[in-house]
C-alpha cells in the first residue's frame, strides 16, 4: 500500500542552523506530495506542496523538491528560528485517480530549535 | 484560525461508553475528513464524506461511525470505548473531492481520554 517514511525525531538545532528532514514515499500511482506543520496545541496546517515530479514547493523559507527517481520529498530550510519548533509531517495523496481522496501521513518529525 | 471548528476540545469518559465528536467545516467546503492521532500509530485516516455521502474509508473500526448532515457539519460516533481509543481526533475539510490540487484545513482536534 501507499506509505510515507520520515526520519525520526526529535531533531534539535541551534537557531540559524540548516535543517533537513528526510521523507521518502511508496505509491502505486503518481501522488501529490505535501508537508504539513503542527505547532503545539494546534491542528495541522499546510506548509508546502508539489503536484508533479521536479516541482519545488516553498513557503516561509522552507523548500522541498519532488524527486520521482528517488521517491523523496525532503524538507529544507537554510536558517531555522525558534518559532519553527513544531512537528512536521510529510504526506501524499493520490486524489481521485488513486482510489480515494485521503492524505497518507508519515509519523511526523519533531523539531526543536534552541537559542 | 483554519475555519474548521471541532467540539468538544477535551472529553474524558469511561470504558464501554459512547461519545460523539462534532465538526463544522470551513464555509463552502464540501468534504470532511476524520483522522485519529495517537502516540503509537501516528496520524491515521478514518473516513471522508463529500456533500453528505461517504467517499473514502480508512482504518475505521466497526465501533466507530460517522455522518455528514445537509448543513455539511459532520459527527464522529465512537461506541463501546476502549482504553486504546484515547487519542486526538482531527477533522479536516476541503473544497475539492480530489486532493491533487487542494489543501486540507484542519481543526484543533478533540482530545479523547478513556479511563
Amino acid at each position: 500500500g501507499d506509505s510515507v517514511t520520515q526520519m525520526e525525531g526529535p531533531v534539535t538545532l541551534s537557531e540559524e542552523a540548516f535543517l533537513t528532514i528526510n521523507c521518502t514515499y511508496t505509491a502505486t500511482g503518481y501522488p501529490s506530495l505535501f508537508w504539513y506543520v503542527q505547532y503545539p496545541g494546534e491542528g495541522l496546517q499546510l506548509l508546502l506542496k508539489a503536484t508533479k515530479a521536479d516541482d519545488k514547493g516553498s513557503n516561509k523559507g522552507f523548500e522541498a523538491t519532488y524527486r520521482k527517481e528517488t521517491t523523496s520529498f525532503h524538507l529544507e530550510k537554510g536558517s531555522v528560528q525558534v518559532s519553527d519548533s513544531a512537528v512536521y509531517f510529510c504526506a501524499l495523496s493520490l486524489g481521485l485517480t488513486g482510489g480515494g481522496n485521503k492524505l497518507t501521513f508519515g509519523t511526523g518529525t519533531q523539531l526543536k530549535v534552541e537559542l | 484560525d483554519s475555519g474548521v471548528t471541532q467540539t468538544p476540545k477535551h472529553l474524558i469518559t469511561a470504558t464501554g461508553q459512547r461519545v460523539t465528536l462534532r465538526c463544522s467545516p470551513r464555509s463552502g467546503d464540501l468534504s470532511v475528513y476524520w483522522y485519529q492521532q495517537s502516540l503509537d500509530q501516528g496520524l491515521q485516516f478514518l473516513i471522508q464524506y463529500y456533500n453528505g455521502e461517504e467517499r473514502a474509508k480508512g482504518n475505521i473500526l466497526e465501533r466507530f461511525s460517522a455522518q455528514q448532515f445537509p448543513d455539511l457539519h459532520s459527527e464522529l460516533n465512537l461506541s463501546s470505548l476502549e482504553l486504546g481509543d484515547s487519542a486526538l481526533y482531527f477533522c479536516a475539510s476541503s473544497v475539492l473531492g480530489s486532493l491533487n490540487t487542494g489543501e486540507l484545513f484542519f481543526g484543533e482536534g478533540s482530545r479523547l481520554t478513556v479511563l
